[in-house]
């Protein structure tokens, strides 16, 4: 399996645009996480799926952030509008089942940069 | 609520040097205990992980015994090499739970030659 895949790897934007970044989780697995990770805060949970259902978005900062998840292969997570705290890497990890515990399987992240 | 306590970083040796990272953990019920290993540039992968009490995970030389009694699962290496250089998280997630994963701070280790 290729891994999870994240795109873009880099992303520059000004302040107040549109982004959008993709995720395709690993086939077979049952969960998607969205982190955002920062020197200052560390790695924060942004919101999770459970077979393509939204569980919890309590980690998402503020209503500019909204994530999606159309079907089983595919997730996206967009900022609108952009501001320059919002700049960061933003990982996607999906994970199953295996030995009586869910492992986390994490794609190369999307590295932001907000101007 | 569930949580994770590792060292402070930067853990600095020299190569072939003994390592250990400290973690402790707060769970409200039966955790599974995982390390992650962070290499620059890239995303979180699992290193090793022990699901019950006296389990030993072991993966690349790294090995953390499941101390349920000091609620502890510390990360050792006999001999660290220059590649291990990355930052380490411990994480747990509750079994017969949420399985949602709660990590620590992560501790950046750099070896030098």
């Amino acid at each position: 399996d290729a891994g999870v895949i994240q795109s873009p790897r880099h992303e520059v934007t000004e302040m107040g645009q549109e982004v959008t970044l993709r995720c395709k989780p690993i086939s077979g697995h049952d969960y998607l996480f969205w982190y955002r990770q920062t020197m200052m805060r560390g790695l924060e949970l942004l919101i999770y799926f459970n077979n393509n259902v939204p569980i919890d978005d309590s980690g998402m900062p503020e209503d500019r952030f909204s994530a999606k998840m159309p079907n089983a292969s595919f997730s996206t997570l967009k900022i609108q509008p952009s501001e320059p705290r919002d700049s960061a890497v933003y990982f996607c990890a999906s994970s199953f089942m295996s030995g009586g515990s869910y492992e986390q399987y994490f794609g190369p992240g999307t590295r932001l940069t907000v101007t | 609520g569930d949580s994770v306590t590792q060292m402070e970083g930067p853990v600095t040796l020299s190569e072939e040097a003994f390592l250990t990272i400290n973690c402790t953990y707060t769970a409200t019920g039966y955790p599974s205990l995982f390390w992650y290993v962070q290499y620059p540039g890239e995303g979180l992968q699992l290193l090793l992980k022990a699901t019950k009490a006296d389990d030993k995970g072991s993966n690349k030389g790294f090995e953390a015994t499941y101390r349920k009694e000091t609620t502890s699962f510390h990360l050792e290496k006999g001999s660290v090499q220059v590649s291990d250089s990355a930052v380490y998280f411990c994480a747990l997630s509750e079994q017969g739970g949420s399985y949602i994963p709660t990590f620590g701070r992560g501790t950046s280790l750099i070896v030098h030659p």
